[in-house]
C-alpha cells in the first residue's frame, strides 16, 4: 500500500519567514495530493490541493509543487503570520482507489513566531 | 460548501458502555464516510471507509465488531464504539465526500472512557 514520509516534524519561524513542509509518497500510481491544516482540536481543513497532471499550484500565500518522477511534492507557505500555527498534514491518493482514501504524512507542527 | 457536522464533540462515560457518534453532511450527498482515529500530536489513522447502502470496508487492525458502522443514507454515517474501554479513548474524526471531489472533516468527538 501506500507510504507518505513528511518532513520535518517541527518547523519553527520567524513571521514574515517561508516556510517549506516536504513530502514523500511511494505509489507510483498516485494521483491527487491534497494538504490539510488542523489548529489544537479541530478538524482539518483544505488548504490546497494538486493532481498529477500539474506541476505546481498557487493559492495567495501558498503554493504546492510536485516532482513525480522523484515522487514527492511540497508545500510552500511565504510570508507566514502567527495564525499560520498549526499541524499541516500531507496526504496522496492512489489512482486505483475508486473511494478516495487517503494515506496522510506524519504531521509537521508549524510554529510562526510574532 | 461542503459541511460536515460531527456529534456528539465531547463524551465522558463507564467502562463497559456504548457510545455512538454521527457524522452528517449538510449541503452536499456523501458517497462515501471515512472514520479516523486521532491519538495526540499524531497524524490521522483510517479505521474504515462506509459507502452508503454495503459494509464498510476495515482497516487491517480494527476490530469490525468493536467499531460498528452503518452508512444509512446519502448524508449519514455512524460509528458505534461497542462495550467501550479506557483504551479505546481518543479523538474520531469522520470524513465525507461526493465522488470526484476532496475529503471534508467533521469537528471530530473526543472520547473519554472512565
Amino acid at each position: 500500500g501506500e507510504n507518505v514520509e513528511q518532513h520535518p516534524s517541527t518547523l519553527s519561524v520567524q513571521e514574515g519567514d517561508s516556510a517549506v513542509i516536504k513530502c514523500t509518497y511511494s505509489d507510483s500510481a498516485s494521483n491527487y495530493f491534497p494538504w490539510y491544516k488542523q489548529e489544537l482540536g479541530k478538524r482539518p481543513q483544505l488548504i490546497i490541493d494538486i493532481r498529477s497532471n500539474v506541476g505546481e499550484k498557487k493559492d495567495q500565500r501558498i503554493a504546492v509543487t510536485l516532482n513525480k518522477t522523484a515522487k514527492h511534492f511540497s508545500l510552500h507557505i511565504t510570508e507566514t503570520q502567527p495564525e499560520d500555527s498549526a499541524v499541516y498534514f500531507c496526504a496522496a491518493r492512489a489512482r486505483a482507489d475508486s473511494y478516495g482514501k487517503l494515506t496522510f504524512g506524519q504531521g509537521t507542527i508549524l510554529t510562526v513566531h510574532p | 460548501g461542503a459541511v460536515v457536522s460531527q456529534h456528539p464533540s465531547w463524551v465522558i462515560c463507564k467502562s463497559g458502555t456504548s457510545v455512538k457518534i454521527e457524522c452528517r453532511s449538510l449541503d452536499f450527498q456523501a458517497t462515501t464516510m471515512f472514520w479516523y482515529r486521532q491519538f495526540p500530536k499524531q497524524s490521522l489513522m483510517l479505521m474504515a471507509t462506509s459507502n452508503e447502502g454495503s459494509k464498510a470496508t476495515y482497516e487491517q487492525g480494527v476490530e469490525k465488531d468493536k467499531f460498528l458502522i452503518n452508512h444509512a443514507s446519502l448524508t449519514l454515517s455512524t460509528l458505534t464504539v461497542t462495550s467501550a474501554h479506557p483504551e479505546d479513548s481518543s479523538f474520531y474524526i469522520c470524513s465525507a465526500r461526493d465522488q470526484g471531489q476532496p475529503q471534508h472533516f467533521g469537528d471530530g468527538t473526543r472520547l473519554s472512557i472512565l
